[in-house]
């Protein structure tokens, strides 16, 4: 089945510094591929995603890159704000619609 | 807002007694999802119905149950929860499960057993 694998599990950036998260899964077939945002208690949000015929995407301050030859995908956040702190978790969607999340990431933005 | 619910947010049980988790959804996707989070970890997947075609993952365990009475709502049964079994229960639903669709999560229900 498939593995995602994420790093790094923590991550402390200055408010205005930018984020970078690394995800690499194992399965060719996956062609699906989001990011969730999760803070304390909550569910996890979408915030991005990307499919296999598209290799960057952006919005606003967030983008997602894509390597399907390489099996990898980052998330990049720039200008990070303290409210961008929290958990984030990159998946991968195969057949069936089944995701397999990352171990997650843990943000910290310090004022 | 089309949105996932999740009732109650807090469940509290006891040890080995029923509990009853439930989840709708105005969005009319076909799928729903549960997963199961434990602290500091992935959701994991428990099971998933696509309209009525109920879908286990292999590693469930049997004291996991449910049922999708109609589009909108979907329940998780724990019949024996034990203390292993607290966490947060999330539900997600989905348009259809083609692979490529976005799977939308409701707020979680977290379950602590005494």
């Amino acid at each position: 089945g498939e593995n995602v694998e994420q790093h790094p599990s923590t991550l402390s950036v200055q408010e205005g510094d930018s984020a970078v998260i690394k995800c690499t899964y194992s399965d060719s077939a996956s062609n699906y591929f989001p990011w969730y945002k999760q803070e304390l208690g909550k569910g996890p949000q979408l915030i991005i995603d990307i499919r296999s015929n598209v290799g960057e995407k952006k919005d606003q301050r967030i983008a997602v890159t894509l390597n399907k030859t390489a099996k990898h995908f980052s998330l990049h956040i720039t200008e990070t704000q303290p409210e961008d702190s929290a958990v984030y978790f990159c998946a991968a969607s195969s057949a069936g619609n089944k995701l397999t999340f990352g171990g997650g990431t843990r943000v910290l933005v310090k004022p | 807002d089309a949105m996932v619910i999740q009732n109650p947010r807090y469940q509290v049980t006891q040890f080995g007694k029923p509990v009853t988790l439930s989840c709708s959804q105005t969005l009319n996707h076909n799928v729903m999802y549960w997963y199961q989070q434990k602290s500091s970890q992935a959701p994991k997947l428990l099971f998933h119905y696509y309209d009525k075609d109920f879908n286990n993952e292999a590693d469930t365990p049997d004291n996991f149950q449910s049922r999708r009475p109609n589009t909108s709502f979907c329940f998780l049964d724990i019949r024996s929860p034990g203390l292993g079994d607290a966490a947060m229960y999330l539900c997600a639903t989905s348009r259809d499960a083609t692979g490529q669709e976005t799977q939308y999560f409701g707020p979680g229900t977290r379950l602590l057993v005494l």
